[in-house]
């Protein structure tokens, strides 16, 4: 099994709609977790962090539950920039010295 | 403030040729990881340096080697290239012993192709 598994997608949607993709990790002992965002030829950068309680960042919504080890990236009102891949990642601490463990990425291609 | 910088940022090289990496570390930062992502795959975690240490390694043949400067810049080598072996490499700088914060810094990457 994957550490890190994430549906490949693509995912192609119309400008304005909801999308949301899933990960789910195989390692229990996962301490921290995060969303980047890789364009194409380019390098990933964060774009959010994933909190156990769930957190928010204006129209990107991001939630983990630990107990079926999933997270999961809820984007609301979609625009053609947020077409990219999105990378699952996580960490078995919470710390800068361990690496980082990523999935494969989901393609997101937004329409006009 | 200068991120993460890698040098070159694209390179041809042929089979079982050697080739060396750079990378200098966002400024204050003192770790550095390098990743192999593959075309249609996610980063790989190759090694990480700390303290001009190699402190953890991934699942790379010893072909794969490194090395870190008192400066905190670092080097990625590969001996005797395979055509598998091209890739983006992806040098990411953190701070090490800092907790509660993981986040790390990728540079733009160097695009190897072997042929």
């Amino acid at each position: 099994r994957k550490e890190v598994e994430q549906d490949p997608g693509p995912f192609n949607v119309p400008e304005g709609a909801t999308v949301a993709f899933n990960c789910t990790y195989s390692n229990s002992a996962s301490q921290s977790f995060f969303w980047y965002r890789q364009d194409c030829r380019k390098e990933p950068k964060l774009l959010m962090s994933v909190y156990s309680s769930g957190n928010e960042d204006g129209r990107f919504t991001a939630q983990l539950n630990r107990a079926s080890q999933y997270i999961s990236l809820l984007i609301r009102d979609s625009k053609l920039s947020d077409s990219a891949i999105y990378l699952c990642v996580v960490n078995i601490a919470n710390s800068g010295n361990t690496p980082l463990v990523f999935g494969k990425g989901t393609r997101l291609s937004v329409i006009a | 403030d200068a991120g993460v910088t890698q040098s070159p940022t694209h390179l041809i090289k042929t089979r079982g040729q050697q080739v060396t990496l750079r990378c200098s570390p966002k400024s204050g930062h003192d770790t550095v990881s390098w990743y192999q992502q593959a075309l249609g795959q996610g980063p790989q975690f190759i090694f990480q340096y700390y303290e001009e240490e190699e402190r953890q390694r991934g699942n790379f043949p010893d072909r794969f080697s490194g090395h870190q400067f008192p400066n905190y810049s670092s080097e990625l080598n590969v001996n005797a290239l395979l055509l598998g072996d091209s890739a983006l490499y992806l040098c990411a700088s953190s701070l090490g012993e800092r907790q509660w914060s993981t986040e790390a810094f990728f540079g733009q990457g160097t695009r190897l192709t072997v042929v």
